[in-house]
């Protein structure tokens, strides 16, 4: 089955630092991949959707200058968290859409998540 | 407005009985449902989903969902639990929005199966 990636699986950074999230697409390639926030005992937010050679699009209320999103090739997107702060402690998932599909494929497959902790 | 609710924080079962968790949905055309499940510190895994076809969706380790059009409702159903199946559980519809498809989650619901 389709495979997502993400590392680091958990992270702990000092607060005024950038960390940055990997997410990779490893059987299949996507052009679009989305991440999302999960804060504790709470369900997904989307922040943004990644497109693979265009800028992301982020929802409403989320600063693209602070969670940076790079979709570089086919197979993997990152999110930089600029100027870490301790509110940007999270879960970070990122989940992919396999391209062979088409885009009206309506699954995403989910990465395990990264926790960010920020001191 | 296009959502998803599940009602109930947390469903308590007893190993061996049946479990149903619940999930209504809001959403403008032909639903696209999906139901998922996360452990601990981990990401979302895929248990089953409805486009179209038969009202009864079965999925993975055993789980079933049933479409119900008139009620609007895809409620997670397995005849049998087992304590591993606790877990977060969390029903999502493919909604349209801004001139591309997103999935919109419900808020989850903790299943907690005893010995």
């Amino acid at each position: 089955g389709a495979v997502v990636s993400q590392h680091p699986s958990r992270v702990i950074c000092k607060s005024g630092t950038s960390v940055k999230i990997e997410c990779r697409s490893l059987d299949f390639q996507a052009t679009t991949m989305f991440w999302y926030r999960q804060f504790p005992k709470q369900s997904l937010m989307l922040m943004a959707t990644s497109n693979e050679g265009s800028k992301a699009t982020y929802e409403q209320g989320v600063e693209k200058d602070k969670f940076l999103i790079n979709h570089a090739s086919l197979t993997l997107s990152t999110l930089t968290v600029t100027s870490a702060h301790p509110e940007d402690s999270s879960f970070y998932i990122c989940s992919a859409r396999d391209d062979r599909f088409g885009r009206g494929n309506v699954e995403q497959y989910f990465g395990p998540g990264t926790r960010l902790t920020v001191t | 407005a296009q959502s998803v609710a599940q009602p109930e924080d947390q469903v308590n079962v007893a190993e061996g009985n049946p479990l149903t968790v619940k999930c209504t949905y809001s959403v403008s055309g032909n639903p696209y449902l999906f139901w998922y499940v996360q452990y601990p510190n981990r990401g979302l895994q895929f248990l089953l989903k409805y486009i179209t076809g038969d009202n009864l969706v079965k999925g993975s380790y055993g789980f079933e969902a049933e479409f119900n059009k008139s009620q609007t409702s895809f409620h997670l159903k397995k005849p049998s639990a087992l304590v591993s199946d606790s877990a977060l559980y969390f029903c999502a519809v493919r909604a349209r929005m801004d001139s591309s498809y997103k999935l919109i989650f419900g808020s989850g619901t903790r299943l907690l199966v005893r010995p």
